[in-house]
């Protein structure tokens, strides 16, 4: 089955842990991103990659990170995760980038005491 | 970055009803796409719309693209509970580069008997 797979669907951490949310599609897809939703201010897109080793900045990059070492992984990394990254967190992927219908993973809950 | 104004934030209606969602941009949309999400999962895409005045419909939903395409509607026929969840349109304002999609804030709709 064609999906974009996110783990994990929830976690609860501490101001300063670093933590890594995985994301992982099995369609060959070249464009992949995340993004964030809070109420009230929508999806806000955090990086984006057009390809295995290209990546960049979206909205709201601060704090985060990310790699694509593959072309089915991107992982996303917050090195010292604090409140204001309390967040439910998407990541999504497309063929191109350009009239091509993103695909979402289910979503990862995050809460960053 | 390019801005997408929803309206209404948020609708209830009652079981049977008609009602019509709302996207606009102050620039050209090359795609215009519409996703809905039930509360806290991941965006299940509905249409996508390319061309100036683009008519699609899947079961009681229908989008539209205006002829100028710089504003979409989302008109669901006959509500029922099943369509209740957040609805978001996702554009692109440019034919290529590395613009990706950006979302407008979403509309929550619920449904009640």
């Amino acid at each position: 089955e064609a999906q974009v797979t996110q783990n994990p669907r929830y976690l609860i951490t501490v101001t300063g842990k670093k933590l890594t949310v995985t994301c992982s599609q099995n369609m060959n897809h070249e464009y992949m991103s995340w993004y964030r939703q809070d109420p009230g201010l929508g999806l806000r897109q955090i990086y984006y990659s057009m390809n295995v080793e290209v990546t960049d900045k979206g909205d709201v990059p601060e704090g985060y990170k990310v790699s694509r070492k593959e072309k089915r992984n991107f992982p996303l990394i917050l090195e010292s995760p604090s409140p204001n990254q309390t967040s439910l967190y998407f990541c999504a992927s497309s063929w191109t980038v350009t009239n091509e219908k993103l695909f979402f993973g289910s979503g990862t809950q995050l809460s960053v005491l | 970055s390019q801005e997408l104004e929803q309206s209404p934030q948020s609708l209830i209606v009652q079981e049977g009803k008609n009602l019509t969602i709302n996207c606009t941009s102050s620039k050209t949309l090359y795609g215009l796409y519409w996703y809905k999400q039930k509360y806290g999962e991941g965006l299940i895409f509905l249409m996508m719309l390319q061309k100036g005045g683009e008519e699609k419909s899947h079961e009681k939903i229908t989008a539209k693209l205006d002829e100028k395409k710089q504003q979409s509607s989302l008109h669901i026929t006959a509500s029922q509970p099943s369509h209740a969840g957040i609805y978001l349109c996702g554009a692109l304002t440019f034919l290529s580069g590395n613009t990706p999609l950006v979302f407008g804030k979403g509309t929550r709709l619920s449904v009640i008997a």
